[in-house]
């Protein structure tokens, strides 16, 4: 099983302009999440999806936009980048998100630069 | 969701027992306690599950006291390769989905 995958790894984006970060998990985890992580900071949950058309904002949504038309995937929009959206950017997946044996899988993350 | 404090970093030597220690006063009868690893550059890794008393498996002990308002992750013989951030997480399925991490405590193991 490839897990969950993230694409692009690396990514410099100039001021103003958008792009979608990939993700795509092939464990039929009902559960996906996106995370940024800023510099020595902890990961900071941006939007979460329960299941295929349903999606949800985290802590920092602002800037970010999501959509879950299947199962397998979860990408990340981001429209008129800004330098503060700088941060490595990683994507997981569980089947559920709490409860006995529980464990959520992590993407290896997407690095972005905004200059 | 229950908050969760967590030493912002450590310090130990190979070959010693390290125990991370996470509060959470707050938590609710259906919570569970989970730790997670995150090296640098990758994402995080889950390493143990707990609901009450001690859970271990082949990479760590989780100890949780009776009243549950603080759980103790155990590290035993680090090595240099255990260096990284480990995360406390507090919650339950009623959550509606959201998977919060806090700060984490910065592990450095020295030769």
């Amino acid at each position: 099983n490839a897990g969950v995958t993230q694409t692009p790894k690396f990514r410099i984006l100039k001021i103003g302009q958008s792009m979608t970060l990939q993700c795509a998990q092939d464990m039929n985890h009902n559960y996906m999440y996106w995370y940024r992580q800023d510099p020595g900071m902890g990961l900071k949950l941006i939007y979460y999806s329960v299941g295929a058309g349903i999606t949800d904002k985290g802590e920092v949504p602002n800037g970010y936009n999501v959509s879950r038309s299947t199962t397998e995937d979860f990408p990340l929009r981001l429209e008129l980048a800004a330098p503060s959206q700088t941060s490595v950017y990683f994507c997981a997946s569980s089947p559920r998100n709490w409860g006995a044996n529980t464990e959520a899988f992590f993407g290896q993350g997407t690095r972005l630069t905004v200059v | 969701l229950a908050k969760t404090t967590q030493p912002i970093s450590m310090d130990s030597y190979e070959g010693q027992e390290v125990n991370i220690t996470c509060s959470h006063n707050n938590i609710a009868t259906n919570d569970y306690i989970t730790w997670y690893q995150q090296f640098p550059s990758q994402g995080p890794r889950f390493i143990i599950q707990g609901y009450k008393t001690k859970v271990t498996n082949e990479v760590a002990s989780l100890f949780i006291p009776a009243d549950r308002k603080s759980s103790t992750l155990s590290l035993p013989r680090v090595s240099l390769s255990d260096t990284a951030v480990y995360y406390c997480l507090v919650g339950d399925y009623n959550q509606g989905g959201k998977l919060i991490f806090g700060q984490g405590t910065e592990l450095s193991v020295k030769p």
